[in-house]
Order: C-alpha cells, then structure tokens, then sequence
C-alpha cells in the first residue's frame, strides 16, 4: 500500500508485483520529463525520459506515462524485484536556469 | 554513456572550517554544471548554476559568499562550503550538461557533509 510520511511518501509493493509511482508536475511550460532512481547515499541514477509530444514511453521493465491536461506522471515497473527498491523522482526542465525540478519523491520498498 | 565524478563522497569536519566539493565530467565538456542540496527524505534542490569562466546564478535563499561555486574548465566546478556550521550539514550533488541543445543531466555520487 502507499503511506505519506513526514516527506516522503512510501510504496511498499510484493516482489514480483508490478508498482506504479505517481508524479505530479508544476510547471505547465516543461516539455521534457525524466525519471530518477536515487539510492541510499548515491546520486540520481536516470531511468527513462519522454517528450511532451508523446504520452508513453517503454523501457526495460519500465514504462512512463505523461498526462499534460492533469500535470501528471507515471512510472510502472513491471515484476518488481527487490533491487528496485529506492527512491524515484520525478523531473521536469522547467527551471529557468535550465535546471532539472524535481518532484518531492516515492520510496519504494519491495518484500521479498 | 557520459560519466560524471565527484568527490570526496563523505566528509567529517568541525564547524568552522571550509570544505571543497569537486565535479568533473570525465568524458565531455560541460558547458553548465548545477549544485543542488538535499536533505534527508527530501528532494533535490537547486543551489546554483555556475556556466564555465563567469559568475554562478544563485537561488534564492542560498548565500553566495557561503558556498563559492567556481567552473574554471569545462570539465571541473568545484563547490566551497565556508565556515560550516552543523545546519549545512546535508547531501550535496552536482551535475553536468554538455551543451543547452542537450537537456539530459548527469549526475555526480553526491557528497554526504556533516559537520560536528
């Protein structure tokens, strides 16, 4: 089930289930989108991009879907495995120094 | 796929002192690198944009002659945290991009700071 801690908002999935992780978006000007996985003491580790011109985008076990009407992301994993288990962020180019906003972050644990 | 170093990955120091973060990007030239900080169970965030040979943008917030950002090359930015105090106590991460037709980011391992 998912849980909203103090800041970080928790999935907790069965391995081998498929998770999906939510995103909302803030600036309506932002046309490209990435997924990070960051685990514990390590930098941000790229997962799967999309285009605002496309609504889905595959990869690897990993699929990204872009809602631009709502400003909503997703992320599903498909047969997570407890190497999954991190925490994903969301991110967007709308900074104006053309940075990278990230969005607040899902820890996502896997039970064995 | 492109590689960006960081280092140290952890420091210890005693408040007071400064201490140096270095971002290289090994295998392109990086025309802006970004600082960001990130607290525990929190996101990223922007500290400041340094492009190579002028001055960093900072985000509001963030006090510019505390961290002194330099991007002397394109390939090296370096981050100085000076008179660390506990509260700047956080992960610090850098990462680069080749050029802005390029928008993918890479980042550095980050840099766990405490200070005692």
């Amino acid at each position: 089930g998912e849980s909203v801690g103090l800041h970080l908002p928790t999935l907790s999935v069965q391995e081998g289930d498929n998770s999906i992780i939510n995103c909302a978006y803030s600036n309506s000007a932002s046309d490209y989108f990435i997924w990070y996985k960051q685990e514990s003491g390590k930098g941000p580790q790229f997962i799967i991009d999309i285009r605002s011109n496309m609504d889905k985008r595959q990869g690897q076990r990993v699929t990204v879907l872009l809602n631009k009407t709502v400003k909503h992301l997703s992320l599903q994993i498909a047969a997570t495995q407890p190497g999954d288990s991190a925490v994903y962020f969301c991110a967007e180019n709308g900074g104006s120094q053309g940075n990278l906003i990230f969005g607040k972050g899902t820890k996502l644990s896997v039970k064995p | 796929g492109a590689v960006v170093s960081q280092h140290p990955s952890r420091v210890i120091c005693k408040s007071g002192t400064s201490v140096k973060i270095e971002c290289r990007s090994l295998d392109f030239q990086a025309t802006t690198m970004f600082w960001y900080r990130q607290f525990p169970k929190q996101s990223l965030m922007l500290m400041a944009t340094s492009n190579e040979g002028s001055k960093a943008t900072y985000e509001q917030g963030v006090e510019k002659d505390k961290f002194l950002i330099n991007h002397a090359s394109l390939t090296l930015s370096t981050l100085t945290v000076t008179s660390a105090h506990p509260e700047d106590s956080s992960f610090y991460i850098c990462s680069a991009r080749a050029n802005s037709a390029n928008e993918k980011l890479f980042f550095g391992s980050g840099t766990q700071l405490s200070v005692l």
